[in-house]
């Protein structure tokens, strides 16, 4: 069973705050490392699909970095708005046919 | 203009009942996914499916067979359901390809009494 952690398992912020998150994964047999956003009472959301080691991608405040050799990334906001408040889920794709194991995320809360 | 559509919404039967979930996307994609929410709120693959041909397959009771009548569709059916069947059911799509963002329904709580 593959073991992806994530930490912190929840977070409060204040608005403007910047703030980061990891995702930890196995980096044997490494495909590709999925994010998505979640919010209460929607569907996940994808944010980013990364496959390079050292890769990092953007948007808006929003940004992942993804570190293969050593089995992390991390997701980090600038300058949070309440409307980030969402539930951060990693997912390594972990076998043919776009296989994805998902982590229990990080709950973000961001208060004004 | 909803992209994965799953229904019904919520779902409460009895034990032993048989029932189905339908999903539909309007995506164009090729490829479906259904996932079970657990209680510890991970999100689990269940099936994959390509083209209406089985791609994933996981370890689930086969009480619950997946049918794809055409690529923009994935139905969920469950036998004979069990307590342990409660959970909120999601259904995926997306394009063919390793690699590709997958785009989620809003699942479906299923709740056995």
């Amino acid at each position: 069973i593959l073991n992806v952690e994530q930490s912190p398992q929840s977070l409060h912020v204040q608005e403007g705050d910047s703030t980061n998150f990891t995702c930890s994964f196995p980096s044997s047999n490494f495909y590709a490392l999925h994010w998505y956003r979640w919010e209460t009472a929607k569907s996940p959301e994808a944010l980013f699909v990364m496959t390079l080691n050292g890769d990092e991608k953007k948007k808006g405040r929003i940004s992942a970095t993804l570190n293969t050799k050593e089995g992390y990334s991390y997701l980090y906001i600038k300058g949070s708005q309440p409307e980030d408040s969402a539930t951060y889920l990693c997912a390594p794709r972990t076998g043919g046919g776009n296989k994805l194991t998902f982590g229990t995320g990080t709950q973000l809360k961001v208060e004004l | 203009d909803t992209a994965v559509s799953q229904t019904p919404k919520y779902l409460v039967t009895q034990m032993g009942n048989d029932k189905s979930i339908k999903c539909e996307q309007n995506l164009g994609h090729d490829t479906m996914y259904w996932y079970k929410q657990d209680s510890k709120k991970f999100l689990k693959i269940m099936f994959s499916y390509n083209n209406k041909e089985l791609i994933i397959n996981e370890t689930v009771p086969n009480r619950f067979s997946p049918k794809s009548p055409d690529k923009a569709h994935l139905n969920l059916h469950i036998n004979s359901l069990e307590l342990g069947d409660s959970a909120v059911y999601f259904c995926a799509s997306s394009r063919t390809g390793e690699n590709q963002p997958q785009h989620f329904g809003d699942g479906t709580r299923l709740s056995i009494l």
